[in-house]
């Protein structure tokens, strides 16, 4: 069983550009989380699907960031403009349901210049 | 808000020897526990996941405690061997509905040969 993937692994993009981050989870994986590592501190809680649905999108740091799950499959994270402080390592994990345990990709590494 | 901390922040023993990594939290209202490890530049890798209700799960050589009530877990790997170096995260799931996980900035384990 393929686990979560995410894509790219890693991406350079300067100060006001658009970036993209993908995200496979676990195939029948209802629930998709997204977090973040920036340099020095703890990974962060960013937003959690279930299926489609935003079920909590409390960790989101502001509006330059969109997620988005259309048909409840893969997810897409965009971040629009970057900024510096966005950079860092992005990891999505996904659970066969709430509570469950969770299963985390190899994270995008993105850096913002 | 819940806070996570671990300690040691890094630790390096010889091959061989049972170590004791510790994690606590501020806020006992919690759903589980999941232990992770990560290797350098990779994703986590899901060790043990503990219910609140229960004390202490194991695999293998690794065997994780809970005491909720004082918002401690430990984590106990015996015989450890130089494949178990890596670092060492703690994450706890909220009660109430939140599916977020809070992280630990993590224990850095070096196993010399």
């Amino acid at each position: 069983e393929a686990g979560v993937t995410q894509f790219p692994s890693h991406s350079v993009i300067e100060k006001g550009q658009t970036v993209t981050l993908r995200c496979d989870p676990i195939s029948g994986h209802d629930n998709l989380y997204w977090y973040r590592r920036v340099m020095g501190k703890e990974i962060k809680f960013l937003l959690h699907f279930v299926k489609e649905s935003k079920q909590d999108e409390s960790g989101m740091p502001n509006n330059r960031f969109l997620a988005e799950r259309t048909g409840g499959t893969y997810s897409t994270l965009k971040v629009q403009p970057a900024e510096l402080e966005d950079s860092g390592v992005y990891f999505c994990a996904s659970s066969q349901d709430r509570g469950h345990e969770q299963f985390f990709g190899p994270g995008t590494r993105l850096t913002v210049l | 808000k819940q806070e996570v901390t671990q300690i040691p922040a890094a630790l390096s023993v010889p091959e061989g020897e049972n170590l004791v990594l510790n994690c606590s939290f501020t806020d006992s209202a919690i759903y589980n526990l999941q232990w992770f490890r990560q290797d350098p530049g990779k994703g986590l890798t899901s060790l043990l996941l503990i219910q609140s209700s229960q004390r202490e799960q194991t695999s293998g050589r690794l065997n994780a405690s809970l005491d909720k009530s004082s918002g401690r877990s430990t984590l106990y790997i015996a015989a450890s061997q130089p494949g178990d170096s890596a670092t060492y995260l703690c994450a706890v799931r909220p009660g109430g509905g939140a599916d977020g996980l809070t992280f630990g900035k993590g224990t850095h384990l070096i196993i010399q040969p």
